[in-house]
């Protein structure tokens, strides 16, 4: 089946340590996006790739960082810069560009942070 | 930067009632998608507008795009419980500054 899988589902860690989610599709998608969402509220975008060994920051990028080595994979590090990490990470990937195309999200990998 | 509302935050409905959500956006968009997300789930997409005054339905969803492209309503009729969810709209305004998602409304129906 095609589609984007997130794992773990639900990944919990100390604070001060670093975290990182893994998101894969095999779409064939050139572009691919990391959101965070917190209880109540919209989808805030943490950093997007619209290229291989190219990303860009999104309007919550600081205490993330990301990689794109590869087409079908685009993995997240929460930081220990991060002051509040406990979220709900999305990650979700679009054949063109970030702001025309529909965008296909994964499962969701919910933090917590001890 | 860009801001996208979206109002109300959340609507009680009863079953059979109808629902609408409104969407506004801070700068012209060059085209609005919505989506839905489950209770536990994830977002799925549902519809994109991109032309002015724009009407598309979808059975009981019926999606319109403003003719100044600046704001966005999703109608649905006579829910049922299959609806509950949040809705949210997420308006892009082309090249490569992604889309900008409204905090959603959270459709609750009382049977």
């Amino acid at each position: 089946d095609g589609g984007i899988t997130q794992s773990p589902k639900y990944l919990f860690r100390k604070e001060g340590q670093n975290v990182t989610l893994s998101c894969e599709q095999n779409l064939n998608h050139d572009a691919m996006y990391w959101y965070r969402q917190d209880p109540g509220q919209g989808l805030r975008l943490i950093y997007y790739s619209q290229i291989v060994n190219d990303f860009q920051k999104g309007d919550i990028a600081e205490g993330y960082s990301v990689s794109r080595e590869k087409k079908e994979s685009f993995p997240l590090t929460v930081t220990s810069a991060q002051k509040n990490p406990t979220a709900f990470y999305l990650c979700a990937s679009s054949s063109t560009g970030p702001s025309t195309d529909t965008q296909y999200f994964g499962p969701g990998t919910r933090l917590t942070v001890l | 930067g860009q801001q996208v509302m979206q109002i109300p935050q959340y609507q009680h409905v009863q079953e059979g009632e109808d629902f609408t959500t409104y969407c506004n956006s801070s700068t012209t968009l060059s085209n609005i998608q919505w989506y839905k997300q489950r209770p536990g789930g994830h977002p799925v997409f549902l519809i994109q507008l991109v032309k002015s005054g724009e009407v598309k339905k979808q059975k009981r969803l019926t999606f319109q795009f403003g003719e100044a492209k600046k704001n966005s309503s999703l109608h649905i009729t006579a829910t049922q419980t299959t609806d509950v969810g949040t809705y949210f709209c997420a308006g892009g305004r082309g090249g490569a500054d992604g889309l900008t998602f409204g905090k959603g409304t959270h459709l609750i129906i009382q049977p």
